[in-house]
């Protein structure tokens, strides 16, 4: 088993549609839990660090399950703009961080 | 407040030739990564310095990769010789301690 598994993709939604991305990952040790987005050609670069307890940004909501070892994220009111590949990222402790595969996200007008 | 600096932005070079990528992490950033990413694919560690101490390397190909990072600042990652294989983007990312890492541009290499 990878050690943080996301759904591909592609997810084509209409403008203004919600989208939830959902991660896996197999180290129940982790500790730091974060999103990252990644334009084509370009660098990937942090979108939000997930807490414990849930957190927002905007339109932007992430979520982290311990128990089952699973992280999302929530976009409300697609833009064009968030058209990106979205990768979830996982560390434990003083280790590198470990990034999934991406999801693609394409947000249609 | 400048971001992490790669060079050269694109190389591309014939199999069996040598190359090297530098990256000048953001000042004060004691741990920087070098990743290796394919197309689709997310970024893959090949080598983590903590100041100049290189603490994980189990996943660079030592018998073609080398990466250095003396004086704990800027660091190169060279490959002797290249293979076709390795055509990918190269990433360095350099990070406070724990904290999330800052990724520079990447190097978008081609192997011919």
């Amino acid at each position: 088993r990878k050690e943080v598994e996301q759904d591909p993709g592609p997810f084509n939604v209409p403008e203004g549609a919600t989208v939830a991305f959902n991660c896996t990952y197999s180290n129940s040790a982790s500790q730091s839990f974060f999103w990252y987005r990644q334009d084509c050609r370009k660098e990937p670069k942090l979108l939000m660090s997930v807490y414990s307890s849930g957190n927002e940004d905007g339109r932007f909501t992430a979520q982290l399950n311990r128990a089952s070892q699973y992280i999302s994220l929530l976009i409300r009111d697609s833009k064009l703009s968030d058209s990106a590949t979205y990768l979830c990222v996982v560390n434990k402790g003083n280790t590198p961080l470990v990034f999934g595969k991406g999801t693609r996200l394409s947000v249609i007008a | 407040e400048a971001g992490v600096v790669q060079s050269p932005r694109y190389k591309i070079i014939e199999k069996k030739q040598p190359v090297a990528f530098w990256c000048n992490p953001i000042s004060g950033h004691n741990t920087l990564y070098w990743y290796l990413q394919n197309l689709g694919q997310g970024p893959e560690l090949l080598i983590r310095y903590e100041n100049e101490e290189a603490v994980d390397d189990s996943q660079l190909p030592k018998d073609r990769f080398s990466a250095e990072r003396l004086k704990g600042v800027d660091s190169t990652l060279k490959i002797q010789p290249a293979e076709l294989g390795d055509s990918a983007v190269y990433l360095c990312a350099s990070s406070l301690g724990r904290a999330e890492a800052f990724f520079g541009q990447g190097t978008r290499l081609t192997v011919v």
